[in-house]
């Protein structure tokens, strides 16, 4: 399959903005999604961004794509405890999902 | 969105023996899929469930090892055969929804442990 790269780890102060980044390799990607998972849960569709946008806002949730680069951000206002959990970029192609490894994202007061 | 549910929820078997878990969604959905989240890992596409036809498979992934039964749009079946430890996994069903099927949402996944 295509890769998905993410980076594993994030810490980030209760209130602060949260940026999680994402690169991806197949240039034929439609759709390029966030899933949230929470311990023992299963994988919550956050937000996903068409892949000729550039920009997606859903209240605190703010996607960023950078076609040429290839490269996709979440960005997460005033983050909270309960973003605390792993985040997983994705890419479609063909309705299948290629995911990243997850950033685990852990929220300190 | 979709209501999917998943059954059983978690299991815990024996080396040599199979599990068939069943997914189900509270509407007619055209395309179903079935992942497998090894511990610690990432999520990987086992194969597309058809309605009315064989399943399609991932390179890895073989039919014999994973049957798949897609009987009608709101219903598939996933069973793990001959299983090993290394088969303890989540596996999870997903859907596709929206107008052009871009929305993907999961099942709550099914937790299972292989002594």
């Amino acid at each position: 399959g295509e890769d998905v790269e993410q980076s594993l780890f994030l810490s980030v102060r209760e209130g602060d903005s949260s940026v999680i980044n994402c690169t991806y390799t197949d240039s034929s990607s439609t759709y390029l999604y966030w899933y949230k998972q929470e311990p023992g849960a299963g994988l919550q569709l956050l937000t996903y961004i068409f892949s000729n946008m550039d920009m997606k806002q859903d209240q605190r949730l703010t996607v960023l794509l950078n076609k040429k680069d290839k490269h996709l951000s979440l960005r997460i206002a005033d983050t909270q405890t309960g973003d605390s959990a792993i985040y997983f970029c994705a890419e479609s192609t063909d309705y299948k999902l290629s995911f990243g490894a997850g950033t685990t994202v852990t929220v300190r007061a | 969105s979709a209501v999917i549910s998943q059954k059983p929820s978690r299991d815990i078997c024996q080396r040599g023996t199979s599990l068939t878990i069943q997914c189900q969604v509270d509407s007619q959905v055209t395309m179903m899929f079935w992942y497998r989240q090894q511990p610690g890992q990432s999520l990987t596409l086992i194969a597309t469930a058809n309605q009315g036809s064989e399943a399609t498979y991932e390179s890895g992934f073989v039919i014999d090892k994973f049957p798949i039964s897609r009987p009608n749009l709101t219903f598939s079946t996933l069973t793990v055969s001959n299983m090993s430890p290394e088969d303890s996994s989540i596996y999870l069903c997903s859907v596709g929804l929206g107008t052009g099927r871009e929305t993907q949402y999961f099942g709550p996944g099914t937790r299972l442990l292989v002594l």
